[in-house]
């Protein structure tokens, strides 16, 4: 079936560094995209979203890039910090029937050194 | 105020009990989702309830597992004849309505492992 993927299974950087952290997704219909920050022990936290109708959007120290045409996704994280280090999912949603549910990537693991 | 939820923190449970895992979400938010999280995995969808609409049990892996939500409020998932692979982290999300993805606040979790 189709699903949502990540590139990277961890991302390790130094403080300071920005960070891009990547999804590709394979639905087609997909038209809104969440990602999600996870702690240990935690529940996912939103992070930005971003709908079909935009390439680009940005959020205190991260932005969502979408590229329709290659069907990706990345988040980019401005001046990473020890405390960003978390796994980090992208999700999708095709809306009509599928409306209110959420298609999760594996996740990637971000590992943020002092 | 209070967020999302859930009990009891971690379930250990033997092959084949049945086992009820609860989710008390955010007061007011008429949307709850469920969703399975197996270890170094995404999500993965199990149901979701809106108001006093039918749940949408699309998720759900076997109809060894069902959901309830009594009131509009608190929601209890029950799997029957645990097996093995029904080991995971067990998370339950609400929402003020169920357009609003955005604002899907996430519980905890419960951890269930089965020996």
């Amino acid at each position: 079936g189709e699903s949502v993927g990540l590139h990277l299974p961890t991302l390790s950087v130094q403080e300071g560094d920005n960070s891009i952290i990547n999804c590709a997704y394979s639905n087609s219909a997909s038209d809104y995209f969440i990602w999600y920050k996870q702690e240990s022990g935690k529940g996912p936290q939103f992070i930005i979203d971003i709908r079909s109708n935009m390439d680009k959007r940005q959020g205190q120290r991260v932005t969502v890039l979408l590229n329709k045409t290659v069907k990706h996704l990345s988040l980019q994280i401005a001046a990473t910090q020890p405390g960003d280090s978390a796994v980090y999912f992208c999700a999708e949603n095709a809306g009509g029937t599928s409306y209110g549910k959420l298609t999760f990537g594996q996740g990637t693991i971000l590992t943020v050194h002092p | 105020g209070a967020g999302v939820s859930q009990s009891p923190s971690n379930k250990v449970t033997e092959k084949g009990k049945d086992v009820e895992l609860r989710c008390d979400p955010i007061s007011g938010h008429t949307a709850l989702y469920w969703y399975r999280q197996s270890l170094g995995q995404g999500l993965e969808f199990l149901i979701y309830f809106q108001g006093n609409s039918a749940p949408d049990k699309s998720g759900l892996p076997s109809d060894r597992f069902s959901a309830e939500r009594t009131g509009g409020s608190v929601s209890t998932l029950t799997i029957q004849r645990t097996q093995q692979e029904d080991s995971a982290v067990y998370l339950c999300a609400s929402s003020p309505s169920h357009g609003s993805l955005s604002e899907q606040y996430f519980g905890p979790g419960t951890r269930l492992t089965v020996t």
